[in-house]
């Protein structure tokens, strides 16, 4: 079971670039996550999708766009990369009912912004 | 306050040692509690689910839930060296599949030393 993957897993920008997070997961999962993780600060959720076709905010979500392509599919865009936005990236997904109470987290994407 | 609050470490025990992972909350709200164990450079991975307030055992660990006390246990018994990883807790309020409702603690960082 691949569960939920992400891509690249390690990435260098430069400031001004941007780049796009690639997620999918094969869970048939509704819900889908972006977090970044930094030390110190946890987990922080930059955006979600409770479900196809929708998209929220989260507690950092400036300087980054989302798309949910379909189902599987949950991207992540820096439109203009910042120093700031040096971090560890995770993708997650949930389900509805049950097992809807538990998160299933990629392994990572580890960006630097220079 | 925060919501979550968690012992950041770093816990170092030997190996064999009984070890004890905390979290206190403030929201009496939540209903659902994870734990969350993750090795470096990896995504984090669920270890144990509980519902409520009681125990749950699964091999070596066992979830503990307080919801009078807001506190909730994780226990690792004749801990190894594969254990050394961060520990989060988290937990959710209700069924709704919003994604703002996941909660996690910063993490605790165990060693167990061979």
């Amino acid at each position: 079971n691949a569960g939920v993957t992400q891509t690249p897993k390690f990435q260098v920008l430069k400031t001004g670039q941007s780049m796009t997070l690639q997620c999918a997961q094969d869970m048939n999962h509704n819900s889908m996550y972006w977090y970044r993780q930094d030390p110190g600060m946890g987990l922080r959720l930059i955006y979600y999708s409770a479900s196809e076709g929708t998209t929220d905010k989260g507690e950092v979500p400036n300087g980054y766009n989302v798309s949910r392509l379909n189902k599987r599919e949950f991207s992540l865009r820096l439109e203009s990369a910042a120093p700031s936005q040096t971090s560890v990236y995770f993708c997650a997904s949930s389900a509805q009912g049950g097992s809807g109470n538990t998160i299933y987290f990629g392994e990572g994407s580890w960006l630097t912004v220079v | 306050q925060k919501e979550v609050e968690q012992d950041p470490g770093p816990l170092s025990v030997p190996e064999g040692a009984i070890v004890s992972l905390n979290c206190t909350y403030s929201n009496s709200a939540f209903q659902y509690f994870m734990w969350y164990r993750q090795y470096s450079r990896k995504g984090p991975e669920l270890l144990m689910y509980t519902y409520s307030s009681g125990n749950k055992e699964d091999g070596r660990f066992t979830a503990q839930v307080d919801k009078s006390s807001k506190y909730i246990s994780l226990f690792i018994r004749d801990s190894q060296p594969s254990d050394s990883a961060t520990y989060l807790c988290a937990m959710r309020m209700t069924r709704d599949n919003y994604g703002q409702n996941f909660v996690f603690g910063p993490g605790t960082r165990l060693s167990v030393l061979p």
